[in-house]
């Protein structure tokens, strides 16, 4: 069955250090990834999409990777700040699904 | 420009009851989905509607069903609920079936009793 594994399920950084959160996935072949950040009480915030074809997508402090051969994406947040901390969720999707596959979620904190 | 709203925020229901949780989409969005989030978990899938059409269904038992309307709100309704349907209920919109991401509301909290 499908399955994705988001790397520690808590992680604790130092305000201005770069965040690196990891995706795995098994039984899959997804057309594209995307990244939400969510807070505690609120829905998920679409921050970032990758597809297939792409190798890495930036957007302001935030960098995505896509390795379909390791089945993995990395997710980078650089000078990270405290207003940074959150729960981040990678989702998979495919081009024939009408869904979004999502793991369970990194929990950041950003400590100042 | 108002974001996803979902209605109500909070419900209390107890055991065998029916609920029926509201969803608006942003203005232009024709995809409204359903998603359900258990404490501590990613969400999971329950239905998407496109068009007034349902364009996918996830693992969930029939006692869930949904609809979406003319002007593309929509409805879930869940029958005989169980303590295990506590969550956090989340709609989405998209403008083409979430290929470009989804934006969320930010839920619908149901607690049975």
């Amino acid at each position: 069955s499908q399955k994705i594994e988001q790397n520690s399920e808590a992680l604790n950084i130092q305000e201005g250090k770069t965040a690196t959160l990891t995706c795995n996935y098994t039984n899959y072949s997804p057309a594209y990834l995307q990244w939400y950040r969510q807070d505690p009480g609120r829905g998920p915030v679409f921050l970032l999409l990758i597809r297939e074809n792409e190798k890495e997508k930036r957007k302001e402090r935030l960098k995505v990777t896509f390795d379909t051969t390791l089945k993995q994406s990395l997710f980078h947040i650089t000078a990270s700040q405290p207003a940074d901390s959150a729960t981040y969720l990678c989702a998979l999707g495919s081009g024939s699904a009408r869904q979004l596959t999502f793991g369970s979620g990194t929990q950041l904190t950003v400590l100042p | 420009d108002a974001g996803v709203t979902q209605s109500p925020t909070h419900l209390i229901k107890t055991r065998g009851q029916h609920v029926t949780l509201r969803c608006s989409p942003i203005s232009g969005h024709k995809s409204v989905s359903w998603y359900q989030q258990v404490l501590g978990q990613g969400p999971q899938f329950i239905f998407q509607y496109y068009e007034k059409e349902e364009r996918g269904r996830g693992n969930f038992p029939d006692r869930f069903s949904a609809r979406q309307f003319p002007n593309y709100s929509s409805e879930l309704n869940v029958n005989a609920l169980l303590l295990g349907d506590s969550a956090l209920y989340l709609c989405a919109s998209s403008l083409e079936q979430g290929i470009y991401g989804y934006t969320f509301g930010s839920g619908t909290r149901l607690t049975v009793v």
